[in-house]
């Protein structure tokens, strides 16, 4: 156990559907990193929380949205859902810059 | 554009074999290298290197930087069928918090 906690792990929806994927982080980490593993694709960054304020924005579609709230734990929105978007989502989590990160063991969210 | 490429993209071997991953980046204000092992699910942290020619060691896993030449190995001896899996290198700008990661290398050791 990593101490970055994903729920759910799996996800079965259908196109044009909007849902939640949640993450906690290690116990003291402040920063959430939300990142996408398709297939045949590396890790792709989403986007970054650290202590409840978006710090970093990587290649995240505007469907998509994130936040971090005050107890530190995020959520990762997906609204009108694609096929495209069936891909394995990792949480990671983070001291702070430098530290290196720690990755829950994802949801996989698959399409249909 | 920042990018990190991994080779090979795949391997198979078998067990008591040496292999040797690659890593090379091409990242403005670099400030560290990761690798990753991934087996069934979550990345887990192998190794981070800052400085260049000092290798860091874990067991039967080793793993060197070179920032010259922009690339990083890592090294596996008397690979076990417990090391299948993919490995990933990931960069890490300065003034950013993101990693950016390579697709990996898929390993596969066989009895």
């Amino acid at each position: 156990d990593s101490g970055v906690t994903q729920t759910p792990k799996h996800l079965i929806t259908a196109t044009g559907q909007r849902v939640t994927l949640r993450c906690s982080p290690r116990s003291g980490d402040l920063s959430v990193y939300w990142y996408q593993q398709s297939l045949d694709q590396g890790l792709q960054f989403l986007i970054q929380y650290y202590n409840g304020e978006e710090r970093a924005k990587g290649n995240i579609l505007e469907r998509f949205s994130a936040q971090q709230f005050p107890d530190l734990h995020s959520e990762l929105n997906l609204s009108s859902l694609e096929l495209g978007d069936s891909a394995l989502y990792f949480c990671a989590s983070s001291v702070g810059t430098g530290f290196g990160y720690t990755f829950g063991s994802g949801t996989r969210l698959t399409v249909v | 554009e920042d990018k990190v490429v991994q080779s090979p993209l795949s391997l198979v071997v078998h067990e008591g074999d040496t292999v040797t991953l690659n890593c090379s980046y091409e990242v403005t204000n670099f400030r560290s290298l990761l690798w990753y092992k991934q087996e069934k699910k979550a990345p887990t942290f192998l190794f981070m290197l800052t400085s260049s020619g000092i290798e860091k060691k874990s067991g039967r896993l080793s793993s060197i930087l070179d920032k010259k030449e922009l690339f990083s190995i890592l090294n596996i001896t008397a690979t076990q069928t417990g090391d299948s899996a993919v490995y990933l290198c990931a960069v890490e700008p300065h003034n950013t918090d993101k990693l950016i990661f390579g697709t990996g290398t898929r390993l596969q050791v066989f009895p």
